[in-house]
């Protein structure tokens, strides 16, 4: 059961331009929304992450808005760069069950130069 | 500073050979401790996660086993490799707040 629902699967934008990710989860236990940049070969990094009790965080080009009622949280990346380029993944976490982490599927972004 | 190590880089088995993977944490005590394994161009699946020495919790029944002997050692194997054990093996650590950090991963191709 894929709990945790991310689209699109892939995107391109210009540079200069805005990346969107949505994501969508079912377990309302989930209580840590983060976000990771993978580049090829490389293990995901942490990029952002938010709790359910804020409905928007921000740290530099990078912003999640969470909607804790609809059970989504996006990813916005603002002035998209082609240093970007990367698959993002969003996940859901449950700290009372271990910390364990349900991924989304990943959205691969390509940003043109 | 926490690091987190993984070997090998890189490894190519034959069908039916033996597995072991290894995955060490730098800096910090009494971690959890998390295997992932990730297709080619697919998401994380957890396979397995330890909150402590010898406490393993598994959560997808496979042809895979993993160990904790040490605090910070997690250690994941399998007796005979299948060609669907093939993918990108990663590794990650908590320190019991939310924040879960991935090493680079084991890429295992299973010929």
């Amino acid at each position: 059961q894929q709990q945790v629902k991310q689209s699109p699967q892939s995107l391109i934008v210009q540079k200069g331009g805005i990346s969107i990710i949505n994501c969508a989860y079912e377990n309302t236990a989930f209580d840590y929304f983060p976000w990771y940049q993978q580049f090829p070969g490389k293990g995901p990094a942490l990029l952002i992450a938010i709790r359910p009790d804020v409905s928007e965080k921000k740290e530099g080009r990078f912003t999640i808005s969470f909607n804790k009622s609809a059970k989504q949280f996006s990813l916005h990346i603002m002035d998209s760069q082609p240093g970007d380029s990367a698959t993002y993944f969003c996940a859901a976490q449950d700290k009372a069950a271990g910390n364990k982490l349900t991924f989304g599927g990943g959205t691969r972004v390509l940003v043109k130069p | 500073s926490q690091t987190i190590h993984q070997w090998p880089a890189t490894l190519v088995q034959p069908v039916g050979s033996p597995l072991s993977l290894e995955c060490t944490v730098e800096g910090t005590s009494n971690p959890n401790l998390y295997w992932y394994r990730q297709a080619a161009g697919r998401g994380l699946q957890l396979l397995f996660y330890s909150v402590g020495i010898g406490q393993i919790s598994s959560e997808v029944p496979q042809n895979l086993s993993a160990s904790r002997p040490q605090d910070r050692q997690f250690i994941l194997s399998s007796k005979k490799l299948l060609l669907s054990d093939s993918g990108f093996y990663l590794c990650a650590w908590n320190r019991g707040g939310y924040e879960q950090y991935f090493g680079p991963g084991t890429r295992l191709t299973v010929t």
